[in-house]
């Protein structure tokens, strides 16, 4: 089976940067998706990564490691709008659902 | 907008009704995906379809059943509905692809039980 691993709840400042982590342990790795929900809105796509390092996009960073069942998400010059949750996903190899973590609840504040 | 779309948005029922949710993929996807999303959990997935065939399936209640039309949209039924059954449902759509197949999110359907 698997289990993805992220903190519930962080707080951070406008402006500042924020990284919000996910462990994870499966058997088999094709993938690893993150997703911005905010409240009551459906997910949407920020990044994926498969291979080691690190993916920019704009103020959005997305970073993994394979080897330890790691990745973070990094956000920059964050923005009163970038409150929202942040779910990690796992794609299996050999599947093509994703496996969710429960989310990661951010709130910018001024 | 993520070019899947979703309907109704909202839907209220009473205990042991049956509702039928719908959703519509982007053009050119070819798979769909439904998830329940209630307040103490994620996303659980319920259910995949690829060009009409079922492919995986997850988390679902024997309660609830799915299918998907030549035209590609889907429908989710939950009949003797619970309570419990109170959640988001959110139909994705990718492509379909074994490697990168990244899953766009409809709006929802947000389902009260009373």
């Amino acid at each position: 089976g698997q289990n993805i691993d992220q903190p519930t709840e962080m707080t951070a400042t406008e402006g500042a940067i924020v990284q919000i982590n996910c462990t994870y342990q499966t058997s088999g790795f094709n993938g690893l998706f993150w997703y911005q929900q905010h409240a009551g809105e459906a997910p949407t796509f920020l990044s994926y990564n498969v291979l080691d390092g690190l993916e920019e996009k704009g103020r959005f960073s997305s970073f993994l490691s394979r080897s330890k069942g790691y990745s973070y998400l990094l956000l920059k010059e964050l923005q009163m709008k970038d409150s929202a949750s942040y779910l990690c996903a796992v794609k299996v190899a050999g599947s093509y659902q994703l496996t969710f973590g429960k989310g990661t609840k951010l709130s910018v504040i001024p | 907008d993520s070019g899947v779309t979703q309907t109704p948005k909202h839907l209220i029922t009473a205990t042991g009704q049956r509702v039928t949710l719908r959703c519509s993929p982007r053009s050119g996807d070819l798979s769909v995906y439904w998830y329940q999303q209630s307040l103490d959990q994620g996303l659980q997935f319920l259910i995949q379809y690829y060009n009409g065939e079922e492919r995986a399936k997850g988390n679902i209640l024997e309660r609830f059943s799915a299918q998907q039309f030549p035209d590609l949209h889907s429908e989710l039924n939950l009949s003797s509905l619970e309570l419990g059954d109170s959640a988001l449902y959110f139909c994705a759509s990718s492509v379909g692809s074994p490697r990168e197949d990244t899953q766009y999110f409809g709006p929802g359907t947000r389902l009260t039980v009373l």
